[in-house]
């Protein structure tokens, strides 16, 4: 079964400096996602990219955080400038559709960020 | 606002024991509900969704759940845990029609003993 895969499983990263996570989405989707997960707390949807545009966004992805499509295979988030509470598990996902209806979305195993 | 919430943070239960992981979410229109589930090192796996028809919801790995709208409910079950069930189960509603976010809850993380 196709999966969408995200490098690196772990990073441990100094504050303030920039961090890049990578996915690699399912080849015939369309749709991409990043979600965080901190510890003991809820999986948090961040921003939702079709067309090489961002759809949607929620309120925490603030200036600090990008996304790119860079080639026809990697959707990648950058974190500009990594603050502790950034320390979280990122999740990519991918999708043939939009929205959540009828609509069935793929998640990655996660990219797991320690910011010291 | 849309929420979820999964009470029990984590379960226990014998092998071959029957399960049940409850959810119960707050929306004011017809629901789009979802279970997932992360089994240690792996992503999140969707085991079953709800958009309309039918209460009582069909997923993958034995597992069913039950939309009841009166009580807010959208509770997972399973006849029979086997050990490899062991994993963390998300619970998610979608948090409008044409959106594209899912709201999850905190999880139930699921300890089978043999």
């Amino acid at each position: 079964e196709p999966e969408v895969t995200q490098t690196p499983s772990h990073q441990v990263t100094q504050m303030g400096q920039e961090v890049i996570l990578r996915c690699v989405p399912i080849s015939n989707h369309l749709y991409f996602y990043w979600y965080r997960q901190i510890l003991g707390q809820k999986v948090e949807f961040l921003v939702s990219f079709y067309n090489n545009e961002i759809s949607e966004k929620s309120e925490i992805f603030d200036d600090q955080f990008s996304v790119e499509r860079p080639d026809g295979s990697n959707f990648t988030l950058k974190i500009r400038s990594t603050k502790l509470e950034d320390s979280a598990m990122y999740f990519c996902a991918s999708s043939k559709l939009a929205g959540v209806t009828g609509n069935t979305i793929y998640f990655g195993e996660g990219s797991w960020l320690t910011v010291v | 606002a849309q929420s979820v919430t999964q009470p029990d943070i984590h379960i226990t239960v014998s092998e071959g024991a029957s399960l049940e992981l409850r959810c119960n979410y707050s929306y004011g229109a017809t629901p789009y509900l979802f279970w997932y589930v992360q089994s240690p090192g792996q992503g999140l796996q969707l085991l079953l969704k709800y958009f309309s028809g039918d209460t009582l919801v069909q997923g993958i790995k034995g597992f069913e759940a039950e939309f009841k709208r009166s009580q807010s409910s959208f509770n997972l079950r399973k006849p029979s845990v086997h050990w490899s069930d062991a994993a963390e189960y998300f619970c998610a509603v979608g948090a409008a029609y044409n959106t594209d976010k899912l709201i999850f809850g905190t999880g139930t993380r699921l300890q089978v003993f043999p």
